[in-house]
């Protein structure tokens, strides 16, 4: 099967750091990406992994490791807006498709 | 502005009508998604097409039709024989190759009474 696990929920403190873990079946992978959703809305795309190691766009990062079939999504200098839904997604050799995991519903508190 | 339209916002059909939700791109992509959120869950691949007038059923297509006539628009129906239609539907379109992003209307949230 092509399963993707992540947590379902997390918490953390406003100006803090968080990781976000997701791990997946390495068998004809692809490449991973991560998306964010507010309630009620469109996920809205944050990042793209294909080769191993960190991908950094401001205040949120992104790993990846092909072998270990593992990422992850690191957000620092938490603030209260980055309170959403964490979509980890995974696009196989399948032809277009992309599975999504379950998503991490994150709270951040002041 | 470019981007992915999907009307209504919210919809109340219902149980036994079929109700069909429209999808609209002018990003000038060739694939289009379709996927169901039901709360809590993360996103379940319904239909997708990849070039007019072809598509494919996802994980979940029991109960939806699709059509791809144009290659801005992707309808979807939730017929009558989708035993539990009530959820938010996404509509996504990328350049279609499977490492292009995919980017997302704004949903429509159906209500079956």
């Amino acid at each position: 099967g092509q399963n993707i696990d992540q947590p379902t929920e997390m918490t953390a403190t406003e100006g803090a750091i968080v990781q976000i873990n997701c791990t997946y079946q390495t068998s004809g992978f692809n490449g991973l990406f991560w998306y964010q959703q507010h309630a009620g809305e469109a996920p809205t795309f944050l990042s793209y992994n294909v080769l191993d190691g960190l991908e950094e766009k401001g205040r949120f990062s992104s790993f990846l490791s092909r072998s270990k079939g593992y990422s992850y999504l690191l957000l620092k200098e938490l603030q209260m807006k980055d309170s959403a839904s964490y979509l980890c997604a995974v696009s196989w050799n399948q032809g277009g498709k992309l599975i999504f995991g379950q998503g991490t519903e994150l709270s951040v508190k002041p | 502005d470019g981007g992915i339209t999907q009307s209504p916002k919210y919809l109340f059909r219902k149980e036994g009508q079929n109700v069909t939700l429209s999808c609209e791109q002018n990003l000038n992509h060739d694939a289009m998604y379709w996927y169901r959120q039901d709360p809590g869950q993360g996103l379940r691949l319904i239909y997708y097409s990849q070039i007019v007038n072809d598509f494919q059923k996802g994980d979940i297509a029991e109960g939806y039709s699709v059509s791809r006539e144009k290659k801005e628009s992707f309808p979807l129906t939730v017929t009558s024989a989708q035993k539990n239609p009530t959820a938010f539907y996404l509509c996504a379109s990328s350049s279609g190759q499977v490492t292009d992003t995919q980017y997302f209307g704004p949903g429509t949230r159906l209500t079956v009474l």
